[in-house]
């Protein structure tokens, strides 16, 4: 069955950079994309962008482009987001999600459990 | 950017009742939506996918129709596991989400 595992939670300072993981197990790894979608305490959901694993390519929301990279490891099954220069209004939670589609951004089929970022000074 | 509206916000109903969700695009995004139902404290979970495709073992009750600027995601007859909130997601451009729409029970 297909299982998407994320990192435990991450409280991190101001400035920081916070990398999540989500391991995927149960469907062929290269096949797929990911994006990774976060939410704020209480808010709405809010997309951050999308790979790629078949051709590492990448596409990301504006609000995000400079401080977010997505990478992959086909050699672990596993997707990666990493935020740089933290800021307090960053406290969310991190899911990463499967695409059908290796080619496009598309829809989301199966989500990670999620990852708590605190960011606190 | 593609911009969301979803309507409404909330929506307060019986089990049993038909309620309809309403997504409203800033352009014509085709019949690139998909909608989720989240719970608290737990991932959304999908329900439809281009504009009107069920996903795999998502009850016959739930169902999506619209294309260009305006969707639908219509419950047919409410059960007690339906009261969640709910959000549309447009994949033509990039992707954004609905603000949401929270089903309450009355």
């Amino acid at each position: 069955q297909v299982q998407l595992v994320q990192s435990e939670a991450e409280v991190k300072k101001p400035g920081a950079s916070v990398r999540v993981s989500c391991k995927a197990s149960g469907f062929t790894f290269t096949s797929y994309g990911f994006s990774w979608v976060r939410q704020a305490p209480g808010q709405g959901l809010e997309w951050m962008g999308w790979i790629s694993v078949h051709n590492d390519d990448t596409k990301y929301s504006q609000k995000f482009q400079g401080r977010v990279t997505l990478t992959t490891d086909a050699s672990t099954s596993t997707a990666y987001m990493e935020l740089k220069s933290l800021r307090s209004d960053d406290t969310s939670m991190y899911y990463c999600a499967r695409t059908p589609s290796a080619i496009v951004a598309n829809n989301l089929d199966y989500w990670g459990q999620g990852t708590l970022v605190t960011v606190s000074s | 950017d593609i911009h969301l509206t979803q309507s409404p916000s909330t929506l307060s109903a019986s089990v049993g009742d038909r309620v309809t969700i309403t997504c409203r695009a800033s352009q014509s995004i085709g019949i690139w939506v998909a909608w989720y139902q989240q719970k608290p404290g737990k991932a959304p979970k999908s329900l439809i996918s281009k504009a009107s495709t069920l996903e795999s073992g998502v009850p016959s009750r739930f169902s999506g129709s619209g294309s260009g600027t305006e969707f639908t995601l219509t419950i047919s007859s409410l059960q007690p596991d339906d009261f969640a909130t709910y959000y549309c997601q447009q994949y033509d451009s990039d992707s954004t989400f609905g603000q949401g729409t929270k089903l309450e029970i009355k």
